[in-house]
């Protein structure tokens, strides 16, 4: 079975502080996709960042970063000096490649992230 | 940058009634989903389109649910006889692999009243 855990459900944190999401997966498959998305107020979803299953590498896009351990099964997010505008819910999805999978995406729970000035 | 569109942005219609909601996907795109997401919860996969046919399907995706890619361009949900758990956003999403390119429109917010 596939499936996305984000355990926290909301998150509160003063402006400039830093604040990680969390997010653990499950899929049987060796080869996936781990996506972020982030969901303002305006209800869109904004893709943040893709993630194949054979990239370890952490990654750092301005204050974003993330950090992918498959000897875990995670892949979590974190923002440096958080903002205001920061405020949203994130999205952690999965897409796998086995067979028979047409290509959709398993979401996780969300964490709302509030950031308080 | 390619987007999906989505029209119309918001829907109100009454229970029973049926509604379509319409999305452009990027134009060399092969891949053609539809989500759903109940307000305040997580996005659900409802149903994938390829090759002008249903590729998977969701349990959400019953008889009432139908797509259609009826010229080349569009992508359609029509949903028959709406009922007031059928309130959420609508996403669809194009992607030219299943993985490159995966994007989502704007969303269009079904209320049924």
């Amino acid at each position: 079975a596939q499936k996305v855990t984000q355990a926290q459900t909301e998150i509160s944190v003063v402006e400039k502080e830093d604040v990680t999401l969390d997010c653990v997966y499950e899929t049987r498959d060796t080869t996936y996709y781990l996506f972020w998305y982030k969901q303002p107020p305006s209800g869109e979803l904004v893709f943040l960042i893709r993630r194949n299953s054979f990239d370890e590498q952490n990654e750092i896009s301005g204050r974003y970063s993330w950090n992918f351990q498959k000897s875990t099964s995670s892949f979590n997010f974190t923002i440096t000096a958080s903002q205001v505008v920061d405020s949203a819910v994130y999205f952690c999805a999965l897409r796998s490649l086995g067979s028979g999978n047409t290509g959709k995406l398993i979401f996780g729970q969300g964490t709302t992230l509030q950031v308080k000035p | 940058e390619p987007e999906v569109t989505q029209t119309p942005s918001h829907q109100v219609t009454q229970m029973g009634q049926e509604v379509i909601l319409r999305c452009v996907p990027i134009s060399n795109h092969l891949y053609f989903y539809w989500y759903r997401q109940i307000l305040g919860q997580k996005v659900e996969f409802l149903v994938s389109f390829y090759n002008n046919e249903i590729s998977e399907k969701s349990e959400i995706f019953d008889d009432q649910f139908s797509v259609e890619r009826p010229d080349g361009s569009n992508f359609t949900l029509k949903i028959r006889s709406t009922k007031l758990e059928d309130s959420a956003m609508y996403f669809c999403a194009s992607s030219e692999t299943g993985v490159n390119g995966y994007t989502f429109g704007s969303g269009t917010r079904l209320t049924v009243v």
